[in-house]
């Protein structure tokens, strides 16, 4: 079975601060890919990051940077100098082989304060 | 354009009332999905529409009917709804390209469903 970790319910920094969120999954699947998602107070998710198993290369964006270690089964994303504007449900999510379900993670909820 | 459209943004129904909700791409794109979120909660699958057939259904009651009429246009009909159907509806779409890799779903604004 496949389940994905998101141990941080909610997190608040203030603005300028750096701000790692944690994901965790399992899965005994040796391929799959991992995404993160963005879900602001409209609702809409916005597609962040898709990372294959194959692929463990780190990725930074402006801001955003994301840390994929197989071995701690871990893709931690950062946010560097985090914005008013970054607040925000997060979802990590996981697809195995090359399935069209994801398995989404709790989620966790950054509150970015002035 | 990673466009996905929704509509109605809300939507509030009586229990006897049948309503659809409608989601639309111009993306080309050739899976398109339905997803239930609860409050503080991550989306559920709940519809898998790949090359207009439904492919996966995760059990979903009856009272929720899907419909794909064509690779754009993605339906989800709704007929005797209970209070705790409440919820946002999102839909998704992906590329479905065959085989080889798993494709990215970009989502829509969603739809707030009331249900009295």
């Amino acid at each position: 079975a496949q389940k994905v970790t998101q141990a941080q319910t909610e997190i608040s920094v203030v603005e300028k601060e750096d701000v790692t969120l944690d994901c965790v999954y399992e899965t005994r699947d040796t391929t799959y890919y991992l995404f993160w998602y963005k879900q602001p107070p409209s609702g809409e998710l916005v597609f962040l990051i898709r990372r294959n198993s194959f692929d463990e290369q780190n990725e930074i964006s402006g801001r955003y940077s994301w840390n994929f270690q197989k071995s701690t089964s871990s893709f931690n994303f950062t946010i560097t100098a985090s914005q008013v504007v970054d607040s925000a449900v997060y979802f990590c999510a996981l697809s195995v082989g090359y399935g069209q379900n994801f398995v989404f993670g709790p989620g966790t909820r950054l509150s970015v304060l002035p | 354009d990673t466009e996905v459209t929704q509509t109605p943004k809300h939507l509030v129904m009586g229990m006897t009332n049948k309503k659809s909700l409608k989601c639309e791409q111009h993306m080309g794109h050739r899976a398109m999905y339905w997803y239930k979120q609860k409050a503080k909660k991550p989306p559920e699958l709940m519809f898998v529409y790949s090359y207009e057939k439904l492919s996966i259904n995760e059990s979903v009651p009856s009272r929720f009917s899907p419909e794909c009429p064509n690779s754009s246009l993605l339906n989800l009909h709704l007929h005797a709804l209970q209070p705790e159907d409440s919820a946002l509806y999102l839909c998704a779409s992906s590329l479905k390209v065959s085989g080889g890799t798993t494709d990215t779903q970009y989502f829509g604004p969603g739809t707030r469903l009331t249900v009295l």
